[in-house]
């Protein structure tokens, strides 16, 4: 069985703080997709990224990163310099590389940016 | 920029009632799903769907559920019979094959009163 954790339910900051959204998985599939995905207000699921279980190399897009460690089971997504329009709930999903895009989501994390 | 694409963006509907919701997916894509969010929850896998049949399934989706692909360009979710329980955000997505990231519609709010 799958299972994603996000255990961050709400997160405040002020605008320009950088924060970092939690996610530890459980799989016992050896290989595995895992993804971001970010809800704003208006309700649309964002696709932010996907990472293989075998490429454990940190990525950085703009003022996103993440950081896979596979040894922690974690892939946690940090935004520098965050501003008001990241307020969003960010969801954290896992799917086995055979499963293909059934994803198993997390609970989400609401992310709120304030001045 | 290619997007799936959904309507009705809410639909209001009485209990017991048949609903169709309705998706246009992205054009060259071939892998078809569904998902479910009920209010404040996590995100549901429904059912994928390929080559004009259902390819995987969840416990959630039993016989009040079915899916289709009416035409060449729609993807349907109809939900029989519906319950005060259905209500939801209901998700369309597709993906060009079944290993590449699949596209979120914006959703269809699904109201069961």
């Amino acid at each position: 069985a799958q299972k994603v954790t996000q255990a961050q339910t709400e997160i405040s900051v002020v605008e320009k703080e950088d924060v970092t959204l939690d996610c530890v998985y459980e799989t016992r599939d050896t290989t595995y997709y895992l993804f971001w995905y970010k809800q704003p207000p208006s309700g649309e699921l964002v696709f932010l990224i996907r990472r293989n279980s075998f490429d454990e190399q940190n990525e950085i897009s703009g003022r996103y990163s993440w950081n896979f460690q596979k040894s922690t089971s974690s892939f946690n997504f940090t935004i520098t310099a965050s501003q008001v329009v990241d307020s969003a709930v960010y969801f954290c999903a896992l799917s086995f590389t055979g499963g293909g895009n059934k994803l198993t989501f997390g609970t989400g994390t609401q992310l709120k940016v304030e001045l | 920029e290619p997007e799936v694409t959904q309507t009705p963006s809410h639909q209001v509907t009485q209990m017991g009632q048949e609903v169709i919701l309705r998706c246009v997916p992205i054009s060259n894509h071939l892998y078809f799903y569904w998902y479910r969010q009920i209010l404040g929850q996590k995100v549901e896998f429904l059912v994928s769907f390929y080559n004009n049949e259902i390819s995987e399934k969840s416990e959630i989706f039993d016989d009040q559920f079915s899916v289709e692909r009416p035409d060449g360009s729609n993807f349907t979710l109809k939900i029989r019979s519906t319950k005060l329980e259905d209500s939801a955000m209901y998700f369309c997505a597709s993906s060009l094959d079944r290993v590449t990231e699949a596209f979120f519609g914006q959703g269809t709010r699904l109201t069961v009163v």
